[in-house]
């Protein structure tokens, strides 16, 4: 199994709401990542775990918070976002914590109301 | 010193022709160089990666050419057709020390039937 998975595909929500996004790999993979992309842009850094634990976090407001039960699952949960937080969130992942060859999930595309 | 500089922004081709695309660097400690190909409403996906010890690589139709002197490398799409149609996100990054992927601004390629 070579693919990482996402769900919800797309997600619109309130700004009051609370929600997760969610992201599985099933490579064995030990890092793994959140990246932000909003229209005609690159993806952007967010969060990245090692081996289950908070390695990186880029400077992300505190609406946004991560979470990695396992080391096959990511879940980034969502609360009082702002309509500029709209965008498509990737999760990727990697053999280990080398930055290179990360292998990237199709997205949630959120819509924040 | 941590940009990563891509050209041009959109780009038109005839099917059957060459898709050359340009991106180059400032900071001589990157030394993994990979091409990402994004489709609309999916995530990007690793297309071919280089290292600075060779000074070319091809996979198929697709050739990264690597000069270290001018710290520039480009992509080469040979017979381009028009499933290529996506875009382009040009990275570098530094292995040792787990660097992030430092991403370009991405080009749109339209290759036209």
């Amino acid at each position: 199994d070579t693919e990482v998975t996402q769900t919800p595909k797309h997600l619109v929500m309130g700004m009051t709401n609370k929600k997760s996004l969610k992201c599985e790999q099933h490579m064995g993979h030990r890092a793994m990542y959140w990246y932000k992309q909003k229209a005609k842009k690159p993806p952007e850094l967010m969060f990245v775990y090692s081996y289950e634990k908070l390695s990186i976090n880029e400077s992300v407001p505190s609406r946004f918070s991560p979470e990695c039960p396992n080391s096959s699952l990511l879940n980034l949960h969502l609360h009082a976002l702002q309509p500029e937080d709209s965008a498509l969130y990737l999760c990727a992942s990697s053999q280990w914590l080398a930055y290179n060859e990360q292998f990237f999930g199709p997205g949630t595309r959120l819509t924040v109301l | 010193q941590q940009q990563v500089k891509q050209s041009p922004q959109s780009l038109i081709v005839q099917k059957g022709g060459i898709s050359i695309i340009n991106c180059a660097y400032e900071n001589t400690a990157f030394d993994y160089f990979p091409w990402y190909q994004q489709f609309p409403g999916k995530g990007p996906a690793l297309l071919i990666a280089i290292r600075p010890d060779v000074s070319e690589k091809k996979e198929g139709r697709f050739t990264i050419s690597f000069n270290k002197s001018a710290k520039q490398f480009s992509l080469h799409i040979m017979d381009s057709q028009p499933g290529d149609s996506a875009t382009y996100f040009c990275a570098a990054s530094r292995i040792q020390g787990a660097q992030k992927l430092v991403f370009g601004q991405g080009t749109r390629l339209t290759i036209n039937p």
